[in-house]
């Protein structure tokens, strides 16, 4: 099956400092990737879309310059948490969804879990 | 605007009884229906999920559910619970996943 990993799995930083996370497509090309921030006890929320080669999609209520996603390539994306506060503690997480209709399903990555201090 | 209700935070049961775990939606066409399983520690996997044709649809670990377009509704199911079900349980509808607040169930043995 599809399998989407994420690195790091867990990372602790300082106030003020950039985080990058990694998602991966393994076996697979994902030319839309996701990305998904969860509050404890709490759903997913979707933060923005990413589509391979062009600008990412960002929600309602996300800050485009905090939160900066890359999708380079068919298989990697990348969000970067610039100038982290302890607000943005959260768990992480990204989705790939396979090439071709809208109704193709999205695979999930393990997380990332982020502490600020 | 799509929205997914789950009404359940918490269910417990005991090993070997039935479980039926409930989903609303708001969605202004035919749904694309989803459930999704999260154990500690784990991403998001996939039971099953619903976009057209038979009603009741058949998922991974013995889970089934019914989608009721009359009802609005996408019901997981499951005839005997094992102890290693004991997990968090979203549902999830649409294309852009729109995902329900999920529901914690516990196994008693």
């Amino acid at each position: 099956g599809a399998v989407v990993s994420q690195h790091p799995s867990r990372v602790i930083c300082k106030s003020g400092t950039s985080v990058k996370i990694e998602c991966r497509s393994l076996d697979f090309q994902a030319t839309t990737m996701f990305w998904y921030r969860q509050f404890p006890k709490q759903s997913l929320m979707l933060m923005a879309t990413s589509n391979e080669g062009s600008k990412a999609t960002y929600e309602q209520g996300v800050e485009k310059d905090k939160f900066l996603i890359n999708h380079a390539s068919l298989t990697l994306s990348t969000l970067t948490v610039t100038s982290a506060h302890p607000e943005d503690s959260s768990f992480y997480i990204c989705s790939a969804r396979t090439s071709g209709t809208s109704t193709d399903t999205q695979y999930f990555g393990p997380g990332t879990r982020l502490t600020v201090l | 605007a799509q929205s997914v209700t789950q009404p359940d935070i918490h269910i417990t049961v005991s090993e070997g009884a039935s479980l039926e775990l409930r989903c609303n939606y708001s969605y202004g066409a035919t749904p694309y229906l989803f459930w999704y399983v999260q154990s500690p520690g784990q991403g998001l996997q996939l039971l099953l999920k619903y976009f057209s044709g038979d009603t009741l649809v058949q998922g991974i670990k013995g889970f089934e559910a019914e989608f009721k377009r009359s009802q609005s509704s996408f019901n997981l199911r499951k005839p005997s619970v094992h102890w290693s079900d004991a997990a968090e349980y979203f549902c999830a509808v649409g294309n852009k996943l729109v995902f329900g607040a999920g529901t914690i169930l516990r196994v008693k043995s």
